[in-house]
């Protein structure tokens, strides 16, 4: 059964780089079926999409956040990963990863990672 | 501001049939399809309706989607206390070179 398991700081300083990384397992992550997501949802709000990345490295992001966003993949770890630049308080929020067809919703999510902004 | 419009709220007795409501347009629910999600507190969404009308494995036919245009709904009849939970509608929308979409979310209370 395919698990999808956040991990990274829970604590980032303004104007600093929050990194996650979210590990595959029980799952291919070369699949040619689907992509892999970062979505977010800040403490008492909804959610939000981030970006999704193709095990190839195409990527499609959020028109709000693609200046400062960068998602990648590393097949041979079965790695996915998210970075965006100067955070400020409004990027504090639980951050999943979750795995999708194209241009489809989301079917499996991972548990979710609280990543506060603050100095 | 969401791109899918949801009410913030809906509620209802026990037993008793609610709709919540999911309003887009054409770049996103009319030519896209839509999916339900239920949230718990602390916990990730899980997958409710895909692709307007089908249900997971596991998702009891209480819960039934529809899409009617640059609309859609998502129907809980029999309802039960353990249903009380944040609900949010999902599509994808075509404009800006593509992007994944959700309503607000709605609360929904079992009086």
């Amino acid at each position: 059964q395919l698990q999808l398991q956040e991990s990274g700081p829970g604590l980032v300083k303004p104007s600093e780089t929050l990194s996650l990384t979210c590990t595959v397992s029980g799952g291919s992550i070369n699949s040619r079926n689907f992509f892999w997501a970062w979505i977010r949802q800040p403490p008492g709000k909804g959610l939000e999409w981030i970006g999704s990345i193709f095990y190839t490295g195409n990527t499609y992001y959020t028109p709000s956040l693609k200046s400062r966003l960068t998602i990648s993949v590393d097949t041979s770890k079965t790695q996915f990963y998210l970075e965006l630049k100067s955070v400020s308080a409004a990027d504090t929020a639980v951050y999943y990863c979750a795995r999708h067809p194209r241009r489809s919703g989301w079917f499996d999510w991972g548990q979710g990672t609280l990543v506060t902004v603050s100095s | 501001q969401s791109v899918l419009t949801q009410p913030p709220s809906a509620s209802g007795a026990p037993g008793q049939r609610v709709t919540i409501s999911c309003s887009g347009n054409t770049s996103n629910i009319e030519n896209n399809y839509v999916y339900w999600y239920r949230q718990l507190p602390g916990t990730a969404p899980k997958l409710l309706i895909y692709t307007n009308d089908q249900r997971p494995s596991g998702v009891p036919d209480r819960f039934s989607g529809s899409r009617s245009g640059t609309s859609a709904s998502l129907a809980i009849s029999g309802l039960r206390s353990e249903d009380e939970a944040d609900y949010y509608c999902a599509s994808w929308d075509d404009s800006l070179s593509g992007r994944g979409v959700f309503g607000g979310g709605t609360k929904l209370t079992v009086l």
